[in-house]
Formats: structure tokens, sequence, C-alpha cells
């Protein structure tokens, strides 16, 4: 059964630095890989949708990979803003023949001025 | 474009009462799914429909139920509503089962007394 874990829960990082944030699966078979934010109250926004056969995707200020081998994807923010802060969730497509889409919990994201 | 439309936004319902979730999607994707988002346990997947005239069970399924009459809407139903259904609900959509973007809605907020 394929587990998608994001560490940390939590983050906050002073406005303008550059971060980082993980997310690990433990089934290296999958279709693709998917980063969403989630802002208080709303529901999810796709940012960034990566395939097996990729090991990258940018968006803007927004790049993600992925390392099936490892089991890794991260989501890397360039000059982060406040605006960023939100919490971004991954999740990971079974490419099993499975139904669902399986996610992490999350990390919440504050980006101080 | 309004991608995917829920309602209610919020509801407070009395427990052993029967209530629907509307979802109406105008993106013509073939697939959709309801989850329910609760405080340390993420996304859970409840019911989904790869197209019209098919549904299928996900990670949560007892208690609700779902009918895919059209390409567009995918009501959720709790047929006699239970506080541990207190949740979050979210509707969304992809045009490819498990290989595409994932679109969400606003989200229904259920409190069951």
């Amino acid at each position: 059964k394929q587990e998608v874990t994001q560490i940390p829960a939590a983050l906050s990082v002073p406005e303008g630095e550059n971060l980082v944030l993980n997310c690990s699966f433990t089934d290296s078979a999958i279709y693709n890989l998917q980063w969403f934010r989630q802002d208080p109250g709303k529901g999810l926004t796709s940012l960034l949708l990566i395939q097996s056969s990729q090991r990258e995707q940018t968006s803007g200020r927004l790049n993600a990979s992925l390392d099936k081998s490892s089991g890794r994807s991260t989501l890397y923010i360039a000059a982060s803003q406040p605006g960023d802060s939100a919490t971004y969730l991954c999740a990971a497509a079974d490419s099993g023949g499975s139904e669902k889409l399986v996610f992490g919990k999350g990390t919440k994201l504050t980006v101080n001025p | 474009i309004a991608g995917i439309t829920q309602a209610p936004t919020s509801q407070i319902l009395a427990a052993g009462r029967r209530m629907t979730l509307r979802c109406t999607q105008d993106m013509r994707h073939n697939a959709m799914y309801w989850y329910r988002q609760d405080l340390g346990l993420g996304l859970r997947l409840i019911h989904y429909s790869n197209t019209a005239g098919t549904t299928g069970k996900g990670e949560v399924p007892d208690g609700y139920s779902v009918s895919r009459a059209n390409t567009d809407d995918f009501p959720l139903t709790l047929a006699s509503a239970v506080p541990s259904q207190t949740s979050v609900y979210f509707c969304a959509s992809s045009g490819l089962m498990n290989t595409g973007e994932l679109f969400f809605g606003e989200g229904s907020r259920l409190t069951v007394l």
C-alpha cells in the first residue's frame, strides 16, 4: 500500500528565502506525482504535475523534482513571499491500476514579512 | 470558466437526517472523486467515478453513496448522517483517471450534531 509522507508538518521562513518542501513515497511504481496548494478554508489548487517519465517540472518560482528510485519529490520555492503562505500537499498516483491518488498530510508554510 | 461547483458551502445537520452534497463540473472531465478532509488524517477518498454511469468505492465509503447519471454531476449522499461524518468534503475531477491533473472544488463544510 502506497504511503506518502511530508516532513516537516510546518515550516516558517523569512521573506526572500529559497526553500524546499519534501515529499516521500513508499512505492516507486507511480504514474505521476502532483503538488497542490491549499489556502485556509479553500480547496486544493494544482501547482505542478510530474509524470513518472519526467525528472522535474517548473512553473514560475516553483520547481518540482521527482526521484522514483529514492521515493522522493521536492518542491523548490525561490524568493519566497508572504503570499506563498499556505499548506502544500503532494499526492502520488498509483500505477497498479488503483483508483486512488494517495495524499500526504501537507506542510504548512508561513513566510514572514 | 467555473470549474467545479459544490453546494452547499456549509451545512449543520441533525444526526439521522439525509443529506446530499452537490458537485457539478463544466470541464467535461471523465473522472470525478469525492474526498473528505479531517485534521490529522488528511484527504481520504470516499467514492469515485471513471465515467458517466460507473462508480467505485474509495478508502472510506461506508455511510455514503454516489451516482453519476451524466458527465457533469456527481452528488454525494449521506443516507443517515452521524457525527463522525462531520468533515470538509471536496469534489474533484480529472481528464484522465489517475494520470491527469486534478481539479478541486472549494469544499462543503458539514457539521453533524
